[in-house]
């Protein structure tokens, strides 16, 4: 699976949009970008997933580079309840197994 | 909808104890299953998936073993736990259709071994 690079940490006021980039310069052209987050002490949650097109759904905004080489996950209205290790991952679509790096963690502020 | 529970929460045993953990998913049907380890300030690693009853890959060479006696249930064991099988355990699924996009995991379980 390629390999993803994503900052450390970033902070992000309650009430605003949570910009969250993540850079995949070895992806392939059947893998997919996902992304998962992990509230302390709990299971990982999957949030989003996509190939080429922007996606979006009830809980973020995922946008592909017409490259594919990085995204972003925007979370549009960030909560307290956003703060969270946020995982970008690239992986084929047959692949079962994950397999989470570092991450992003992500600090909502009132 | 589709739920996944895993018990006990918390954990503390000695070393050399057994272990048995318990997954079960309710709401669909012939998922895939998975067990995960997440060490303490590490990432996640994939010990066991089962794609069916009976049907169980590991991937990583280890004292713990993985069974499922039922479509929607995975257990995780150990005959003599080591001090290094510490970490917060999770079980997850995802549906079992030929796709593995999406895995859902359950509230995990935090074992501790002394």
């Amino acid at each position: 699976d390629a390999k993803t690079t994503q900052p450390p940490s970033m902070d992000c006021a309650e009430g605003r949009a949570a910009n969250l980039p993540c850079n995949h310069s070895t992806i392939s052209g059947n893998e997919y970008v996902y992304w998962y987050r992990q509230i302390h002490s709990q299971g990982p949650q999957y949030i989003i997933h996509g190939l080429k097109n922007n996606e979006t759904n009830e809980m973020a905004s995922l946008i592909i580079t017409e490259d594919r080489k990085s995204s972003t996950l925007i979370l549009p209205h960030a909560t307290l309840r956003d703060t969270a290790v946020y995982y970008c991952i690239v992986r084929v679509g047959h692949d079962y197994k994950l397999s989470f790096g570092a991450g992003t963690t992500v600090t909502v502020r009132a | 909808s589709q739920t996944i529970h895993q018990w006990p929460a918390t954990l503390v045993q000695p070393v050399g104890s057994p272990l048995s953990l318990e997954c079960t998913v309710e709401g669909t049907s012939n998922p895939n299953l998975y067990w995960y380890r997440q060490a303490a300030g590490r990432g996640l690693q994939l010990l066991f998936y089962s794609v069916g009853i009976g049907q169980i890959s590991s991937e990583v060479p280890q004292n713990l073993s993985a069974s499922r006696p039922q479509d929607r249930q995975f257990i995780l064991s150990s005959k003599k736990l080591l001090l290094s099988d510490s970490g917060f355990y999770l079980c997850a699924w995802s549906a079992g259709t030929g796709s593995w996009n999406e895995q859902f995991f359950g509230p995990g379980t935090r074992l501790t071994v002394l």
